[in-house]
Parts: C-alpha cells; structure tokens; sequence
C-alpha cells in the first residue's frame, strides 16, 4: 500500500520570505501523480499543485514549486514570497494512476505567516 | 465559480443516534467522493461514485456508514448508530471524471457526544 509522510506537523515563516515544506512517499508504482493542497481554516481544500511522476522537469505555479526527486520519493513544496494567505495547512497527496482516483493524504503541515 | 455544497456545516449528535450529511457535487462533475479527515489527520477516502454507480467503498464501514447517490448528482452519507470515535470532519469532492481534479466542499464537522 502507498504511504505519504510529513514528517513536520507546523512550519513559520516570516512574510516575504521562502519555505519548503516537506513530503516523502512508499509506492512500488512508477506511474502515478502527487499533490499538494491548501487547506485554510474553516474553507475548503484547494489543489495547489501537481507533478506526474513521468515529468523529470519540476512544476510551477507562480509562487508555488515543487522538487520531486523520484529516486528518493522525495516531493517538497517551496513557496516563495510568502503572503499572509498562505496560511493554512497543508497536504501532500499520491494518487496511482493503475488503481483509480483515490487519493492517498499524508498527515498535513500546518504553516504559519509572522507579519 | 461554482462549488462543492455540503449541508449541515456543524452537526452535533449523541452516540447511538443517526446522522446523515448532503453533498451537491460541482453541476455537470460525474464523480463524487466521500472522504473523511479526523483532527490531525490528512483526508481518507471513505467511498467514490461514478454516477450513480459506487466504484470504490472498501474503506467505508459498511456496519453503520451507508453512502447513495441515486439519480447521479447529489448524494448523502449516513451514520446510524454514530459512536464517538466517529467524529471528524467529513469533506466531500467532486471532478468531471475519472483523473480529473477533485473540487472539495467546505465539509461537515460531526462531533459525537
């Protein structure tokens, strides 16, 4: 069974600075999809990025970047320029591409912004 | 831009009692999902439709948990009877289809007395 696993339960950061949350994964699988999403207080969760695993190259999404090394089943989030909004916790998420859509959560980091 | 609804967004029971929460998926999204997030955990799947049909119910505890979508649009989940170890928060998500993006609702926080 696939695992995912954040090994630190809360991060700061101080505004307009940089930090990377961590995220690593056990699969047999080499084709599959990992996640990170938001989740603020009392609002619904938000996909803020994806990577396939087939993709060598790194996503990005503004401020938002990923470094996935697959040989370490490594999958970081760096969020640069941190803002307030950025606040919330966060989920790092697998997902097999040969056994369906199901999502698979690791335990969350939640970050905090210090104005 | 539309969204996940999930009704209530607080539910308060007793143990023994039965509960049951809504979910109106995003309009035109044929997969629906039921996941639940206990405090300090990430989200875990419970059950998953396509349509009307479910495709994926081997985490949901089918003793007291039952979960229809019966015309393939909005569903509901329900607990009867609710234990204390029930509560959480359950979030519904939905996507256009299969490998597509899950919209999350709000969710709904269920605490057992």
């Amino acid at each position: 069974a696939q695992t995912v696993t954040q090994s630190q339960p809360e991060m700061s950061v101080q505004e307009a600075e940089t930090v990377t949350l961590s995220c690593t994964y056990d699969t047999s699988e080499s084709d599959y999809y990992l996640f990170w999403y938001k989740q603020p207080p009392s609002r619904q969760m938000i996909l803020v990025i994806r990577q396939e695993a087939y993709k060598q190259q790194n996503a990005t999404e503004n401020r938002f970047s990923v470094n996935f090394q697959k040989a370490a089943k490594s999958f970081s989030l760096k969020i640069s320029d941190s803002q307030l909004g950025d606040a919330a916790m966060y989920f790092c998420a697998y997902r097999s591409v040969s056994s369906g859509d199901k999502l698979t959560f690791g335990t969350g980091t939640r970050l905090a912004v210090r104005p | 831009e539309a969204e996940v609804a999930q009704s209530p967004r607080y539910k308060i029971t007793e143990k023994s009692q039965a509960v049951a929460f809504w979910c109106d998926p995003i309009s035109g999204h044929a997969t629906l999902y039921w996941y639940r997030q206990i405090l300090g955990q990430g989200p875990e799947l419970l059950v998953q439709f396509q349509d009307e049909s479910v495709v994926d119910d081997s985490q949901l505890p089918k003793d007291r948990f039952s979960a229809e979508r019966l015309k393939g649009v909005d569903s509901t989940l329900k607990i009867q009877p609710a234990e204390l170890g029930d509560s959480a928060m359950y979030l519904c998500a939905s996507s256009r289809s299969l490998d597509n993006e899950q919209f999350f609702g709000p969710g709904t926080r269920l605490t057992v007395l």
